[in-house]
């Protein structure tokens, strides 16, 4: 059974603080994605990477930025959380391959107070 | 840029075929997905098609594409209540990692 975890289903910040959102997949997966959803706006890309050590701004990147030391592990990291960075936020990955799936971990609940 | 889009609501009764339709405008996608994604859940595939096909059957899922308008439809046959979720029109083009998604149709079945 395929599976992309999340560290966290919800977490609450305070303002200032930084964050640090991880995921793990067990599927051996080059391509790994960092997503916000937000109602009305759909999923928008923060992040992604390709490879090991290898990152990409989606379209959304400002006041993030990510890590990936090891192949099956992509963090999120908010330097400095604020009150508009309260979403829910997904990790995904997938293959190389052109029409494989992208799977999706069960999303993190973020509140920034 | 590119750009998909899906209107934000669908109203359907149990039983009846719901159709969700999406619009894109990158003539380059090569393959056009749909995804789930239920209350407090992440998203799963439903289904996908390749820009050269017009139509795939998957038991009462039916996805039709008219490339030459840049229009792909989700037909569900009998929809039940455990249909209701949040369905995502997403597109690929060749070369590109990324999918870009639409923001998703909220399909609401009435028992």
């Amino acid at each position: 059974d395929v599976k992309v975890t999340q560290s966290s289903r919800y977490l609450v910040k305070r303002t200032g603080e930084k964050v640090f959102l991880e995921c793990v997949q067990d599927m051996d997966h080059e391509n790994m994605f960092w997503y916000r959803q937000d109602p009305g706006l759909g999923l928008r890309l923060i992040y992604f990477s390709y490879d090991v050590k290898m990152k990409e701004k989606g379209d959304i990147p400002e006041g993030y930025s990510v890590s990936r030391e090891k192949k099956e592990r992509f963090s999120l990291i908010l330097e400095s959380a604020s009150t508009n960075q309260t979403s829910m936020y997904l990790c995904a990955s997938r293959t190389g391959g052109h029409g494989d799936e992208q799977y999706f971990g069960p999303g993190t609940r973020l509140t920034v107070t | 840029g590119e750009d998909v889009e899906q209107s934000l609501f669908l109203s359907v009764r149990e039983g009846d075929s719901s159709v969700i339709n999406c619009t894109y405008t990158d003539s380059s996608s090569t393959y056009l997905y749909w995804y789930k994604q239920e209350p407090g859940a992440g998203l799963q595939l439903l289904t996908y098609i390749f820009s050269n096909m017009d139509m795939k059957q998957d038991q009462r899922l039916t996805v039709l594409l008219n490339k030459k308008d840049k229009h792909l439809s989700l037909r569900i046959a009998d929809t039940q209540t455990g249909d209701s979720a949040i369905y995502f029109c997403a597109e690929t083009r060749a070369g590109s990692y990324q999918l870009t998604f639409g923001k998703g149709t909220k399909l609401s079945v009435i028992p």
